[in-house]
């Protein structure tokens, strides 16, 4: 079964500041990925995903991710914290078919 | 429109009890799963269902039963409650086609168990 691996459970940014989470995956087959947000008490979002093409995805709220074959990597970046992107952020695998396995979340403080 | 909603949004029981957790999503998605939300350890799902009648197992399925009796409902039942079922339970769906993987979530269900 595939599984992620989220390095760093709790990332610490200031303002303006690069964001870098990071997602590395395991599948036996050519996966999709996803980054999930959460807010505090509330359901995951979807940020972003890939599936198949161009190995470098754009989301909401000018976050991006590149796929990485050769390193089975798909990490989560954004050149300036906002305040508002202090929030839990989960990667997540599927095979394409039913099952979909997340990481255990990094959690992102953006500080003034 | 509602998407993907939980029912209770809360609740506390006592060792021993049992409760449903009612998902019912509104977007005719065929695919529905139960996850469970542990500080430290992400979602891990419980059961899915791949359509009406159909329900299977995922990685932590001890301890609950489910049932897709309706295509839009998908109960997640605990008959004897554990402390050990104290967790934030999400509800998420998804279609079949085009698959593009993505799951829609409601917004949690968290549960006390004494």
């Amino acid at each position: 079964a595939q599984s992620v691996t989220q390095l760093g459970s709790h990332v610490s940014v200031s303002e303006g500041a690069l964001v870098l989470l990071r997602c590395n995956y395991s599948s036996s087959v050519p996966p999709y990925l996803f980054w999930y947000v959460q807010y505090p008490n509330q359901g995951l979002q979807l940020l972003l995903k890939y599936t198949t093409g161009a190995t470098l995805v754009k989301g909401i709220n000018g976050f991006e991710a590149e796929f990485k074959k050769s390193e089975t990597s798909f990490h989560l970046t954004k050149p300036s914290a906002h305040m508002s992107d202090a929030a839990e952020y989960f990667c997540a695998v599927s095979d394409r078919n039913n099952d979909m396995r997340f990481g255990a979340g990094t959690r992102l403080t953006v500080k003034p | 429109n509602a998407g993907v909603t939980q029912t209770p949004k809360f609740r506390v029981l006592k060792t021993g009890q049992s409760m449903t957790l009612l998902c019912a999503q509104d977007m005719n998605h065929e695919y529905m799963y139960w996850y469970r939300q542990d500080p430290g350890m992400g979602l891990r799902l419980i059961h899915y269902s791949v359509g009406e009648g159909t329900t299977a197992k995922g990685e932590v399925p001890d301890g609950y039963n489910v049932s897709r009796l309706k295509k839009q409902n998908f109960l997640l039942g605990l008959e004897s409650a554990a402390p050990s079922q104290t967790s934030v339970y999400f509800c998420a769906s998804r279609r079949v086609a085009p698959n593009t993987g993505e799951l829609f979530f409601g917004e949690g269900s968290r549960l006390t168990v004494l």
